[in-house]
């Protein structure tokens, strides 16, 4: 069955900081992986995907992720954050042609102005 | 475009009552997919319909179900409601297996 792990659940930095979030998976075959984004009193909205090609893939608002394929990883990063990325981040899986998505549980990013 | 509808966005209901929820998908998208969200649990998948046939189901008790119809609208219905039902139940929609979009979602609370 397939999991997704996120390594923190809930960060908090200062603005411009740096930001790495973790996200490991566990699937055999070949997977979907997304990025999404939960603003407070904002429905879910997608952040990136990697479907297949460049393993670096940028998204939104200066945000990128790299597929490790061998470390079966999905980090998210940003080189500076701001505080409007105060935010709920999920990494999700899906299986190839398949739409159930499973989530990890979720970080709590918490930027300080 | 419009986004992914929800309606109601809030519920309120009581132990052992029923509840319909409704979800209208992006013009164009024939897949949709229902989600629980709470705090402890995070975002879990209950199930996915596909032209009107449920094509993948989640671990979630018989009381929860759904069903699409040939517009591509869908409905969740949960039966005998239980207070750990309380949560943000979420709709998202896809072409077919590619990226899928969430509505707001509908905040049920049991009480």
């Amino acid at each position: 069955a397939q999991s997704v792990s996120q390594h923190n659940h809930h960060v908090i930095l200062s603005e411009a900081a740096s930001l790495e979030l973790g996200c490991n998976y566990s699937y055999g075959g070949t997977v979907n992986l997304f990025w999404y984004v939960q603003y407070p009193g904002q429905h879910l909205q997608l952040l990136l995907k990697y479907f297949s090609g460049d393993p670096l893939v940028k998204g939104i608002k200066g945000f990128e992720a790299e597929f490790i394929k061998s470390k079966f990883s999905f980090n998210l990063r940003k080189p500076s954050v701001q505080w409007s990325d105060t935010a709920e981040y999920f990494c999700a899986v899906n299986a190839l042609g398949d739409d159930k998505i499973i989530f990890g549980k979720g970080t709590r990013l918490h930027i300080l102005p | 475009k419009a986004g992914v509808t929800q309606t109601p966005r809030y519920l309120i209901k009581t132990r052992g009552q029923q509840v319909t929820l409704s979800c209208s998908p992006i013009s164009g998208h024939r897949s949709v997919s229902w989600y629980q969200q709470t705090p402890g649990q995070g975002l879990q998948f209950l199930f996915e319909y596909f032209s009107e046939t449920q094509r993948n189901k989640g671990n979630f008790p018989g009381r929860f179900s759904g069903r699409q119809f040939s517009n591509s609208r869908s409905e969740m219905n949960v039966s005998t409601l239980e207070l750990g039902d309380s949560a943000l139940y979420l709709c998202a929609s896809s072409r077919n297996g590619e990226t899928q979009y969430f509505g707001p979602g509908t905040r049920l609370l049991v009480l």
